[in-house]
């Protein structure tokens, strides 16, 4: 089972869609997921963290289910801004690497 | 202005024809690491660095090598380069274990 997964996609779906994506990670002694954002052959950005308890920024919302080692991103009122790839990210122990899922990628289109 | 920089962005190279890429970050953080990116493969570490004068290899590490002698600069060496390490690389600097990673613009090698 790979370390992290993610649907790869594509998602296309109209403006003002919501949209979900959902990524499931290997290691139960994870401690820090993220969710990045990259568009097309530039940098990963963060995006936003993603806490136990659930968090929201603007049209974003992140989840984490540890029992069933499971993440989502919830993307409301989509514009055609947010089409990128939205890498799930992973850490595993403190000080080590972060685990990149593939991508999932969004196209959003008027 | 933070930010993590990389040269050369864009390097069409031969095969064994030995290469450095730079990365230089200016927010005085601790850990960088260096990737490549794969169609279908998706990032994966190549080395990365706790600190000055230690280093440690990620999933990738062969063919490659880094050192890291200021706490800015980590660069990537490739000591004979191979087509199969035609890639996208990018470095990224952090400063601890829960805070966010920041990525240098990346550079595309091609090895002839």
């Amino acid at each position: 089972r790979k370390e992290v997964e993610q649907d790869p996609g594509p998602f296309n779906v109209p403006e003002g869609a919501t949209v979900a994506f959902n990524c499931t990670y290997s290691n139960s002694a994870s401690q820090s997921f993220f969710w990045y954002r990259q568009d097309c052959r530039k940098e990963p950005k963060l995006l936003m963290s993603v806490y136990s308890s659930g968090n929201e920024d603007g049209r974003f919302t992140a989840q984490l289910n540890r029992a069933s080692q499971y993440i989502s991103l919830l993307i409301r009122d989509s514009k055609l801004s947010d089409s990128a790839t939205y890498l799930c990210v992973v850490k595993t122990q403190a000080g080590t690497a972060l685990i990149f899922g593939k991508g999932t990628t969004l196209s959003v289109s008027s | 202005e933070a930010q993590v920089t990389q040269n050369p962005r864009y390097l069409i190279t031969v095969t064994g024809k030995k290469l450095t890429v730079t990365c230089s970050q200016n927010m005085n953080h601790e850990y960088m690491s260096w990737y490549r990116q794969d169609p279908g493969l998706g990032l994966r570490q190549i080395y990365y660095s706790m600190n000055v004068e230690v280093t440690d290899k990620g999933d990738v590490p062969e063919g490659y090598k880094v050192s890291r002698k200021e706490k800015r600069n980590f660069p990537l060496i490739l000591e004979s380069p191979s087509p199969n390490q035609t890639s996208l690389y990018f470095c990224a600097s952090r400063q601890g274990t829960y805070n966010e990673q920041f990525f240098g613009p990346g550079t595309r090698l091609t090895v002839l």
